[in-house]
């Protein structure tokens, strides 16, 4: 399995900035994926980051408030933008192998907003 | 709209215990189904994958097991230890949707395992 990696791993963010998060994967993987995961709640799936294309967002996700860059098949950045504290989760990436379509997880950046 | 139950939210069993977690899903159109480990306020492992044609898999003291008509996955956990406690998430990933990585995620059991 790939081995992901975050960065930062966690962020205390005053209202109104905006923060970055970067996702490195060890091996070259065609699907990656960015995940929220609310406080007490599910995952649910923000966007696919396309290589080379702009990302394709899911319902109630849009580019001006999580713009995403995909400039090769190892890297991806998610931006928060314009934080509020109802931004406050934790976000993951996630890649997929295209041989068995199973999904593997980075360990998440923990994001509180004040 | 597939939905994604697991029941119950939460579990405490003594140490040594067999358990089992329960996962269901309202549409049977599935193209595979993953149980996931989440540490407190860390990411997601792995922890066994099913594919729609499979009724089970296994990995060391785990098992999981399908039944797609039904809409219904159980994970076995054996012997269970202490390092056990954790939230298990099961997610169903759509048939069809194999290009968009979209996983559907119940709500997770909190297990505890009292030493």
């Amino acid at each position: 399995s790939a081995v992901i990696s975050q960065k930062p791993s966690r962020d205390i963010c005053q209202r109104g900035t905006s923060l970055t998060i970067q996702c490195q994967v060890d091996s070259q993987v065609t699907m990656m994926f960015w995940y929220r995961q609310q406080p007490g709640q599910s995952l649910t799936l923000i966007a696919t980051a396309n290589q080379g294309s702009e990302a394709t967002y899911e319902s109630g996700f849009v580019i001006d408030k999580f713009p995403i860059s995909r400039p090769n098949l190892t890297f991806s950045t998610l931006t928060v933008s314009n934080m509020s504290p109802e931004d406050s989760s934790i976000y993951l990436c996630s890649v997929q192998d295209s041989s068995y379509n199973e999904q593997f997880f980075g360990p998440g950046t923990r994001l509180t907003v004040l | 709209k597939q939905e994604v139950t697991q029941i119950p939210a939460a579990l405490s069993v003594p140490e040594g215990e067999n358990l089992v977690l329960n996962c269901s899903f309202t549409d049977s159109a599935i193209y595979n189904l993953q149980w996931f480990r989440q540490d407190p306020g860390k990411g997601l492992t792995s922890l066994l994958l099913i594919q729609s044609s499979q009724r089970e898999q296994t990995s060391g003291r785990l098992n999981a097991s399908l039944d797609k008509s039904s809409g219904r996955s159980t994970l076995y956990i054996a012997a269970s230890q202490p390092g056990d406690s954790a939230t298990y998430l099961c997610a169903v990933f759509l048939d069809g949707s194999s290009n968009t990585g979209k996983l559907i995620f119940g709500q997770g059991t909190t297990l505890q395992v009292k030493p």
